[in-house]
């Protein structure tokens, strides 16, 4: 079982729809949650860190569920500039600066 | 302008041709690490430093080598690369003020032949 699953997609949504992307981990005590946006190759830009109470960041909401282990994202009112691969990060509490990424979950939005 | 650099951007060479990649941040961030990304498989960390001098293994170190000499500067070396070593590379750099967030480098594409 590999330490950060994604679902690779593609999700395509039409303009102005709700997307929700999760994300499981198998170490129980990671610490570290984040979600990164890279386009095209480009270097990953980070989106939003993932908090235990969850957290909003205008039209994207993060939540963090440590029972089920797993991250997750909602994008509402989705805009063709969404589209991009998300990455989910963790830091898996095992010492140093230790990190995993997932493999990504593609989104196009589409006019 | 904070930022990260990495040199060269593209790279064309053949197997046992040692190589440098460099990476250097100027946002005196302690944190610095280096990833692969390959198709399907996501970004897998190659090394990281927690600071100068401090180096340690991420989940494939094989066939790498890095150092940290100074505190802005991190190079990946390759000392006889392979044909399976050709990916996207990336440099990162993090703060050491709890959140872990992560600023990329531009990527170095490397072709080894």
């Amino acid at each position: 079982r590999k330490e950060v699953e994604q679902d690779p997609g593609p999700f395509n949504v039409p303009e102005g729809a709700t997307v929700a992307f999760n994300c499981t981990y198998s170490n129980s005590a990671s610490q570290s949650f984040f979600w990164y946006r890279q386009d095209c190759r480009k270097e990953p830009k980070l989106l939003m860190s993932v908090y235990s109470s969850g957290n909003e960041d205008g039209r994207f909401t993060a939540q963090l569920n440590r029972a089920s282990q797993y991250i997750s994202l909602l994008i509402r009112d989705s805009k063709l500039s969404d589209s991009a691969t998300y990455l989910c990060v963790v830091n898996p509490n095992t010492g140093g600066f230790k990190t995993i990424f997932g493999a990504g979950t593609r989104l196009f939005v589409k006019a | 302008e904070a930022q990260v650099t990495q040199n060269p951007r593209y790279l064309i060479t053949v197997t046992g041709k040692k190589l440098t990649v460099t990476c250097s941040q100027n946002m005196n961030h302690e944190y610095m690490s280096w990833y692969r990304q390959d198709p399907g498989l996501g970004l897998r960390q190659i090394y990281y430093s927690m600071n100068v001098e401090v180096t340690d293994k991420g989940d494939v170190p094989e066939g790498y080598k890095v150092s940290r000499k100074e505190k802005r500067n991190f190079p990946l070396i390759l000392e006889s690369p392979s044909p399976n070593q050709t990916s996207l590379y990336f440099c990162a750099s993090t703060p050491q003020d709890g959140t872990l967030k992560q600023f990329f480098g531009p990527g170095t594409r490397l072709t080894v032949l």
